[in-house]
């Protein structure tokens, strides 16, 4: 069963600071990581997700790493916002199949001003 | 936008009761997954469906069963509630759950949950 670590479980931040989350996994078939957010009283939603064929991924003030030599894949957020307050997920998939992926243990944010 | 709906937001039982909880989505979705979300644990798959009447079990299966007999609709079974059940309940859907293709078609899509408190 795939295991991925996630960290720190919780994180505040200053408003325009960075936040930063890890995660580390066993084993993956395939180097498919995709990020959720979830805000208190929705289901999570994706975010941003990383390829194989790239080691850093940025959308808006949302960037993604990927250390494959490690088996650990990063979220920074730059210019941290209050409204970024949620709960961030990451994900890998299995290593025994490619259908199912297991989710981290979750990592809840808060941006104060 | 995908739409997926998880009939109770709220639901409080009692041990030993029998308990369905129901989702649908609108987006004629392949695949369709039911977690349990508790604190310091994330997401755990329970149950996920690739097509109608078809269901494989995830990391937590036990004590609990599926039902999909129509594409849309996705349904979990606590066949006697206990309290160890208590938690939040997340239904997802996606096209497609082959992480060989790497493209959105793998996006999971979830409901806004069933929060379950068995007494």
């Amino acid at each position: 069963q795939q295991q991925v670590k996630q960290s720190p479980q919780s994180l505040i931040v200053q408003k325009g600071g960075i936040s930063i989350i890890n995660c580390a996994y066993e084993n993956t078939a395939f180097d498919y990581f995709p990020w959720y957010q979830q805000f208190p009283g929705k289901g999570p939603a994706l975010l941003i997700a990383i390829r194989p064929d790239v080691s850093e991924k940025k959308e808006g003030r949302f960037t993604i790493s990927f250390n494959k030599s490690a088996k650990q894949f990063s979220l920074h957020i730059m210019d941290s916002q209050p409204g970024d307050s949620a709960t961030y997920f990451c994900a890998a998939p299995g290593a025994g199949g490619y259908q199912k992926v297991t989710f981290g243990t979750g990592t809840k944010l808060q941006v104060i001003p | 936008d995908v739409k997926v709906t998880q009939s109770s937001r709220y639901l409080v039982k009692r041990t030993g009761e029998k308990v369905f909880l129901e989702c649908v989505q609108d987006m004629d979705h392949e695949n369709m997954f039911w977690y349990r979300q508790d604190p310091g644990l994330g997401l755990r798959l329970i149950y996920f469906s690739y097509d109608v009447k078809m269901k494989e079990k995830g990391d937590i299966p036990e004590g609990y069963s599926v039902s999909r007999e129509k594409k849309e609709r996705f349904s979990l079974i606590l066949e006697s509630a206990s309290t160890n059940q208590t938690s939040m309940y997340l239904c997802a859907s996606s096209l497609l759950s082959d992480f060989r293709d790497y493209t959105a078609k793998n996006i999971q899509y979830f409901g806004a949950g069933t929060r379950l408190s068995v007494l």
